[in-house]
């Protein structure tokens, strides 16, 4: 099956830097890849996805980028600011039921 | 968007005894839900996959006996813990597709917190 694989698991920077969190896969049939934030005791909210025709895409201060002969994707957060403080966490998914395979999370602490 | 409920938010059981949690889809069809739970500062791990009028498909090494799912309507999955046990004790959250409307986009429930005393 597949398996998602997250780096770093903790993340601190300072309020205005940039964070990047990696992940990889291993289904090469994998073709849709969302990013989720949780915060502590709350429901995790997706924050962007990628679908595996697209190699990038951007929300403002957010981005993922897709390369797909590596298989491994990426969150972009600039300008970061504190209430970026969360776990966030990479998935990914091959099949059309929609069943998501998880990173074991990042914990981003920003500082002011 | 689509918004998903669970029910209830959390629950204090003693050892032995059985608890349901819900997950209802608001506005929208769900004819696949989905069951995770996660322990304090893990990640989510799925659970099993619910099918509205059949049976639900569980993920290797977890007990069908133990943690039953029944998906009676579009807009309803229930997770019922049997015997629960102290190391039953964590988050469980469940998530829906709108299949529809053909995004692939899960929508997560706001989570139960079980502790099992």
């Amino acid at each position: 099956g597949e398996n998602v694989e997250q780096h770093p698991s903790t993340l601190s920077v300072q309020e205005g830097d940039s964070a990047v969190i990696k992940c990889t896969y291993s289904d090469s049939a994998s073709n849709y890849f969302p990013w989720y934030k949780q915060e502590l005791g709350k429901r995790p909210q997706l924050i962007i996805d990628i679908r595996s025709n697209v190699g990038e895409k951007k929300d403002q201060r957010i981005a993922v980028t897709l390369n797909k002969t590596a298989k491994h994707f990426s969150l972009h957060i600039t300008e970061t600011q504190p209430e970026d403080s969360a776990v966030y966490f990479c998935a990914a998914s091959r099949d059309s039921w929609g069943k998501l395979q998880f990173g074991a999370g990042t914990q981003v602490v920003v500082t002011p | 968007g689509a918004v998903v409920s669970q029910h209830p938010s959390w629950v204090i059981c003693k050892s032995g005894t059985s608890v349901k949690i819900e997950c209802r889809s608001l506005d929208f069809q769900a004819t696949t839900m989905f069951w995770y739970r996660q322990f304090p500062k893990q990640s989510l791990m799925l659970m099993a996959t619910s099918n509205e009028g059949s049976k639900a498909t569980y993920e290797q090494g977890v007990e069908k006996d133990k943690f039953l799912i029944n998906h009676a309507s579009l807009t309803l999955s229930t997770l019922t813990v049997t015997s629960a046990h102290p190391e039953d004790s964590s988050f469980y959250i469940c998530s829906a597709r709108d299949a529809a409307s053909g995004s692939y986009e899960q929508y997560f429930g706001p989570g139960t917190r079980l502790t099992v005393t």
